[in-house]
């Protein structure tokens, strides 16, 4: 089935250290985003890719870094840098807005929730 | 500033009550408006999408309505199923982003 894969569901991170959240899609979609849920708040932009080996910051990429390598993978760390990275972070991906003149419908993975322990 | 404010908060339905949950936005140009439901846990699920005012969509129970100002997620006849939040974003012409609302939790009581 085509979907967005993330992984894992649950991680913990320690004091000082780095963690990976993984997304991978099989939609063949150009575009791939991550976003931040804290309760009771809306989704925020932390980082987003509109094309192999070029992403752009968010509203809040302080103490994360992307890579995108490849077209269906697009990986997020969280670094000790993030003071308060305890959170649901959510992958999604679209088609590229250079091939739509009209909004283009962002697909979600089912999330991943980091707490700091 | 672009911005979107969804409401109420949380609603309370008997099965079968219908309602609207209202997504108000200012955005510079409209490039088009999304509705998801997210339930806890999982990832927000597409729903809608609207471009210009007037229009509408169907889908079940659901049907969403776009003006100039603001859209509406009407509810007819609500199951219990249909509890979940709901999320409201907007996407400006000139960026590539999304802008959600905060979202209305729905509990439907059967």
């Amino acid at each position: 089935d085509g979907g967005i894969t993330q992984s894992p569901k649950y991680l913990f991170r320690k004091e000082g250290q780095n963690v990976t959240l993984s997304c991978e899609q099989n939609l063949n979609h150009d575009a791939m985003y991550w976003y931040r849920q804290d309760p009771g708040q809306g989704l925020r932009l932390i980082y987003y890719s509109q094309i192999v080996n070029d992403f752009q910051k968010g509203d809040i990429a302080e103490g994360y870094s992307v890579s995108r390598e490849k077209k269906e993978s697009f990986p997020l760390t969280v670094t000790s840098a993030q003071k308060n990275p305890t959170a649901f972070y959510l992958c999604a991906s679209s088609i590229s807005l250079r091939e739509t003149g009209n909004g283009n419908t962002i697909y979600f993975g089912e999330g991943s929730w980091l707490t700091v322990v | 500033e672009d911005q979107v404010t969804q409401s109420p908060e949380a609603l309370r339905l008997q099965e079968g009550e219908s309602s609207s949950l209202n997504c108000s936005y200012t955005v510079s140009g409209l490039r088009g408006l999304f509705w998801y439901r997210q339930d806890p846990g999982k990832g927000p699920e597409f729903l809608f999408t609207l471009y210009s005012a007037g229009e509408e969509k169907e889908k079940e129970r659901l049907k969403a309505t776009l003006t100039k100002k603001e859209s509406f997620l009407h509810i007819t006849a609500p199951k219990p199923e249909d509890s979940a939040t709901y999320l409201c974003a907007v996407q400006a012409v000139s960026s590539y982003k999304l802008i959600f609302g905060s979202g209305t939790r729905l509990l439907v009581r059967p």
